[in-house]
């Protein structure tokens, strides 16, 4: 079975460009999870959705992040405009309902120069 | 940030030897999960627990849910080399489902 989706796997862009990660869970997974993983702070929580609905965006750092879930098979985290310190492993995670197991992506490396 | 307090940091092992390390709360956790992270790599689920004393394996790795629920710790068992890697606890409280606290993880390296 395949497992979450992520890309691009590398992202390098310029300070003040759009950026746009992709994500599509595991299929008959109902949550979706955006973490964001940085020597700093570890891995962070971002935004959860569940059957497509935004549940808990308390993690989002600020206006400049947004994530969708237009349907059950993909997922969005854009960040506009990019900036220096976004420079992380974006990670996608998925999970069946009450299950409280992750399954996680292999990630987005961002590089915000 | 993170709340949950994971040691050691790093390991430097013999090939053969146990690795043991733990996680500790302050909250009450009513589920707690390990993760390893290889290079480039997402975390990738090991064991859950769920109850309070549990005992779980999953070949050389043994993980134990604290009695207190504040706790667990994870035992690996003669050392391979493709053991290297972070291992991460996460814990779930009761009255935060889907939100996942992390520890900052274990690096784990295995010398020959």
């Amino acid at each position: 079975d395949a497992g979450v989706i992520q890309s691009p796997r590398h992202e390098v862009t310029e300070m003040g460009q759009e950026v746009t990660l992709r994500c599509k869970p595991i299929s008959g997974h109902d949550y979706l999870f955006w973490y964001r993983q940085t020597m700093m702070r570890g891995l962070e929580l971002l935004i959860y959705f569940n059957n497509n609905v935004p549940i808990d965006d308390s993690g989002m750092p600020e206006d400049r992040f947004s994530a969708k879930m237009p349907n059950a098979s993909f997922s969005t985290l854009k960040i506009q405009p990019s900036e220096p310190r976004d420079s992380a492993v974006y990670f996608c995670a998925s999970s069946f309902s009450g299950d409280e197991k992750l399954f996680f992506g292999s990630g987005t490396q961002l590089s915000v120069l | 940030g993170q709340q949950l307090n994971q040691s050691p940091q790093s390991m430097f092992i013999q090939e053969g030897e146990d690795v043991s390390m733990n996680c500790t709360s302050s909250s009450i956790f009513n589920t707690w999960l390990w993760y390893k992270q290889d290079p480039g790599e997402g975390p990738v689920l090991l064991i859950a627990l769920y109850k309070a004393g549990e005992l779980t394996s999953n070949g050389r790795l043994t993980a134990q849910f604290g009695i207190t629920r504040k706790d667990s710790f994870l035992n690996i068992s003669a050392s391979i080399p493709s053991d290297v890697g972070i291992y991460f606890c996460a814990g779930q409280t009761t009255d935060s489902w889907g939100k996942l606290q992390f520890g900052a993880g274990t690096q784990v390296v295995v010398t020959p």
